[in-house]
């Protein structure tokens, strides 16, 4: 089976850094997205990881260590619009495809 | 422009009823799919189609059909319409199925509930 794992909420202070985890035990690995996704709106892509290491854009960064089964998101200056779900996914195999497998999301608080 | 379009975005019926949502993708990609969000907003594969062809159909109740009468162009339509169906039904779309860095494109989502 596959199993995504994130932590459910977090809460941050606007203009803070906050580091939000994924651990991953799937059948066969293809990289790992992460995407926001605001209330009631549709998932928007942040970024892809498929090699070990850290991915930097903007204020948002991921990293993956492929050896371990985990990523993780790392907003900095935290801005009251990122109050949002963020959802950690993998691409795995399965049967000759390669589905988009999602963990069930972190919803993030930002206050003042 | 809207790249990936649903209609309706709200949906409510009855149960035992039949729904169709439609999903149109206007960024020439080859590959669309259906994903259910339900109330604990977990997002899960249903289908997806890659030029027209079914490729993946998680296990889904044969009451659930998707037709792609065309690349741009993915329906889903629902039978027998059951409590558990409520939920939000997400399309998308990606470049192609093999390119794994390939993002997907969401479309804004249809809310369905049945009572």
């Amino acid at each position: 089976g596959q199993n995504i794992d994130q932590p459910t909420e977090m809460t941050a202070t606007e203009g803070a850094i906050v580091q939000i985890n994924c651990t991953y035990q799937t059948s066969g690995f293809n990289g790992l997205f992460w995407y926001q996704q605001h209330a009631g709106e549709a998932p928007t892509f942040l970024s892809y990881n498929v090699l070990d290491g850290l991915e930097e854009k903007g204020r948002f960064s991921s990293f993956l260590s492929r050896s371990k089964g985990y990523s993780y998101l790392l907003l900095k200056e935290l801005q009251m619009k990122d109050s949002a779900s963020y959802l950690c996914a993998v691409r795995v195999s399965n049967s000759g495809n390669t589905p988009l497998v999602f963990g069930k999301g972190t919803r993030l608080s930002v206050i003042a | 422009d809207t790249a990936v379009s649903q209609t309706p975005k709200y949906l409510v019926t009855q149960m035992g009823n039949d729904k169709s949502i439609k999903c149109e993708q206007n960024l020439g990609h080859d590959t669309m799919y259906w994903y259910k969000q339900d109330s604990k907003k977990f997002l899960k594969i249903m289908f997806s189609y890659n030029n027209k062809e079914l490729i993946i159909n998680e296990t889904v109740p044969n009451r659930f059909s998707p037709k792609s009468p065309d690349k741009a162009h993915l329906n889903l339509h629902i039978n027998s319409l059951e409590l558990g169906d409520s939920a939000v039904y997400f399309c998308a779309s990606s470049q192609d199925l093999w390119t794994f860095s390939n993002e997907q494109y969401f479309g804004p989502g249809t809310r369905l509930t049945v009572t």
